[in-house]
């Protein structure tokens, strides 16, 4: 198994521009995940889905943050107008159902913004 | 209010020798709990877990100990090498299966 994939690996822009982040799950998964890591507060839950369907967005920062997961093998973080304090790790991660189950991480986006 | 608590931001262990990492919870609700580790660049990666109805788990060189009456989970890895050194988190599983995570200890090792 490829494990979960995450596009583009890095990510510059400027203050302003629309930045889409994106995620292939693990097959087999029925929940996603996306995380955000900063030096400041760690990693960060931002929204879950569970069958392509969102459960819980109340991590996610603010409106100018969103995500789909049109099907369950493809996901988009998007963040619209990007600010610089968006800079940070955003990880996706899936799993399995069942108590217990342990979350698959890809290995994240470094998004910069300027 | 942090709920899960790695209190030691680093720690340093000689080759060979036990590493052992501390987390603490506040909610006794807690079903799961998982210890991940990540090396710079990449995704955290799942190392071990225990469910609470247990107070040990062991996988080769890493075993894990939940203390319930106390709060407190602890990872040893013995013996320990330099591919340990990393960052490790721990994770507390809620009955939503949400995962609560800690702020990660950076391990270690030197040769």
């Amino acid at each position: 198994d490829a494990g979960v994939i995450q596009s583009p690996r890095h990510e510059v822009t400027e203050m302003g521009q629309e930045v889409t982040l994106r995620c292939k799950p693990i097959s087999g998964h029925n929940s996603l995940f996306w995380y955000r890591q900063t030096m400041m507060r760690g990693l960060e839950l931002l929204i879950y889905f569970n069958n392509n369907v969102p459960i819980d967005d109340s991590g996610m920062p603010e409106d100018r943050f969103s995500a789909k997961m049109p099907n369950a093998s493809f996901s988009t973080l998007k963040i619209q107008p990007s600010e610089p304090r968006d800079s940070a790790v955003y990880f996706c991660a899936s799993r399995e159902q069942g108590a217990g189950s342990p979350l698959h991480f890809g290995n994240g986006t470094r998004l910069t913004v300027t | 209010d942090q709920q899960v608590k790695q209190n030691s931001p680093s720690l340093s262990v000689q080759e060979g020798r036990i590493s052992i990492l501390n987390c603490d919870y506040t909610n006794s609700m807690f079903d799961y709990f998982l210890w991940y580790k990540k090396y710079p660049a990449e995704g955290p990666t799942f190392l071990i877990s225990i469910s609470s109805i247990k107070d040990k788990n062991e996988d080769g060189r890493f075993t894990v100990f939940l203390n319930k009456s106390a709060k407190h989970l602890s990872l040893h890895i013995v013996p320990s090498q330099p591919g340990d050194s990393a960052v490790y988190f721990c994770a507390a599983s809620d009955s939503n299966y949400q995962l609560i995570w800690g702020a990660g200890t950076k391990l270690i090792i030197k040769p």
